[in-house]
C-alpha cells in the first residue's frame, strides 16, 4: 500500500515567516514528487515539482528531497496572507522495473494559515 | 488560451439518477484523469486514461464510469450505482504517463444530491 502522509494542520505562521510543511511518503522505489496549493473551495494549481534528492528553489517556494529519509518538504520564505491555503503533496510511486505506476498519490493536505 | 475546462460548476442528482461531468482539454495532452475529493480528504483517483479509446480504473471507479471517445474529452458519468456521490469532482490531465509528467486540474465540479 503506497501511503503519502502529511500533518493536516493549521500550521499558522506570521507573515513574512518561513513557513516550513512536510510530507513522507511509504515506498523507497524511485518516485517524482509535486506540491500543489489549493484555495478553498478551489482546484489545485502546482507549485513545483521535484525529482532528485536537494534542494530545488522558485521564488519565495523551495522544495527540498530526501529520498533517503522517505520524506519532501515545501518551505515558503516572506509568507503573505495570499499564502494561506491548503498545501497537497501528491507522488508518483514507479514499479520496481521502472515506469510509472500510472497516477499520483495524494496526502490529505496542510492548512496554512499566514496572519497579517 | 490552453487549459483544461469542466463543466457545470455545480450539479444536482436527484435519487435513482444517472448524471455526467463533462471534462475537456485543449493542452494535447494524452493523459486524462478523474479525481473524486471530499472535505478534509486527499483527493482519490476514480479513473485515468492514458490513449483514445483506452482507460483504467482507479482507486474508487465502482458506481462511475468514462469514455474516451476523443483525445480532448473525458466525460464521467456517475450511475445511480454510486451510493454517495456528494464530493468534489477535479479533472486533470498530463502529457503522458510516465514518471516525471505533471499533472494540471480543471477548475472541478461540485456534485449535491436533493
Amino acid at each position: 500500500q503506497k501511503e503519502v502522509e502529511q500533518n493536516s494542520g493549521p500550521l499558522s505562521v506570521p507573515e513574512g515567516a518561513i513557513a516550513s510543511l512536510n510530507c513522507t511518503y511509504s515506498d523507497r522505489v524511485s518516485q517524482s514528487f509535486f506540491w500543489y496549493r489549493q484555495y478553498s473551495g478551489k482546484s489545485p494549481e502546482l507549485i513545483m515539482s521535484i525529482y532528485s534528492n536537494g534542494d530545488k528553489e522558485d521564488g519565495r517556494f523551495t522544495a527540498q528531497l530526501n529520498k533517503a529519509s522517505q520524506y519532501v518538504s515545501l518551505l515558503i520564505r516572506d509568507s503573505q496572507p495570499s499564502d494561506s491555503a491548503t498545501y497537497l503533496c501528491a507522488v508518483n510511486f514507479w514499479g520496481i522495473y521502472g515506469g510509472s505506476q500510472g497516477n499520483l498519490i495524494f496526502g490529505k493536505g496542510t492548512k496554512l494559515s499566514v496572519k497579517p | 488560451d490552453g487549459g483544461i475546462t469542466q463543466s457545470p460548476k455545480y450539479l444536482f442528482r436527484k435519487e435513482g439518477q444517472n448524471v455526467t461531468l463533462s471534462c475537456e482539454q485543449n493542452l494535447n495532452h494524452d493523459a486524462m484523469y478523474w479525481y473524486r475529493q471530499d472535505p478534509g480528504q486527499g483527493l482519490r483517483l476514480i479513473y485515468y486514461s492514458q490513449i483514445v479509446n483506452d482507460f483504467q480504473k482507479g482507486d474508487i471507479a465502482e458506481g462511475y464510469s468514462v469514455s474516451r471517445e476523443k483525445k480532448e474529452s473525458f466525460p464521467l458519468t456517475v450511475t445511480s450505482a454510486q451510493k454517495n456521490p456528494t464530493a468534489f469532482y477535479l479533472c486533470a490531465s498530463s502529457k503522458g504517463v510516465i514518471y516525471q509528467e505533471t499533472q494540471y486540474f480543471g477548475p472541478g465540479t461540485r456534485l449535491l444530491v436533493l
